[in-house]
């Protein structure tokens, strides 16, 4: 059964950069076929994509979002991670990492959630 | 603002149908899939592909689709199907993902 954890800061500072990583168990990111994905959800609103990357390492991003976000692969540790640059408080939201198949957008795994504020 | 469209609130009478439906230029050309979230969680999928259901959704579940809507139906609503629903798909340029803006669905 794979499972997916977020880990990272609760609290980050307006103007730097938010960091979270998703640790993947019960099976292996470099496993053909999938795209590992964040996706947020801003306090009592809905869900929001914010882009993924595919085992090959291509990267898609919300256009939204395009020019701060950084979505990467650690194949050594098993993890993707996520970089918003230049937060501000509109970023303060629950942050889920999750697993799509091939069609990119059937998300069966997801973890549970972190919760991360922008507040200096 | 989202490229599907929700209804916000859907309210149905227990052991009742109810449908909840979505919205998009792109469902003409790409399935949805639909979650249930209930509150601090995350979300679940219970319908990918039109009409499949992972392991463990129950049958009561199933979806549809017709031109530029799917539709998600819960046949003999239950109490703890009281949840928010979304629905997601691909965007009219197929490169990006989208969600519906959720529908709140009440069992009265």
């Amino acid at each position: 059964q794979v499972q997916l954890q977020e880990s990272g800061p609760g609290l980050v500072k307006p103007s730097q950069t938010l960091p979270l990583t998703c640790t993947v168990s019960g099976g292996s990111i470099s496993s053909g076929g999938y795209y590992w994905t964040w996706i947020r959800q801003h306090p009592g609103k809905g869900l929001e994509w914010i882009g993924n990357i595919y085992y090959s390492g291509s990267t898609y991003y919300n256009p939204s979002l395009k020019s701060r976000v950084t979505i990467s692969l650690d194949m050594s540790k098993n993890q993707f991670s996520l970089k918003l640059g230049s937060v501000t408080a509109a970023d303060t939201a629950v942050y889920f990492c999750a697993r799509a198949g091939t069609d990119g957008y059937n998300f069966a795994y997801w973890g549970q959630g972190t919760l991360v504020a922008v507040s200096s | 603002s989202s490229e599907l469209t929700q209804d916000p609130a859907v309210s149905v009478a227990l052991g009742q149908t109810v449908r909840i439906t979505c919205q998009g230029d792109s469902l003409r050309s790409y399935y949805a899939s639909w979650y249930q979230q209930k509150p601090g969680q995350a979300p679940v999928l219970v319908i990918y592909a039109k009409n499949n259901r992972p392991s463990g959704i129950p049958d009561r579940f199933s979806g549809s689709s017709s031109g530029n809507t799917a539709s998600l139906t819960i046949t003999g609503t239950q109490a703890e199907d009281e949840a928010d629903y979304y629905c997601n798909s691909r965007d009219s340029s197929g490169n990006h993902v989208v969600f519906g803006g959720g529908t709140k669905l009440t069992v009265l």
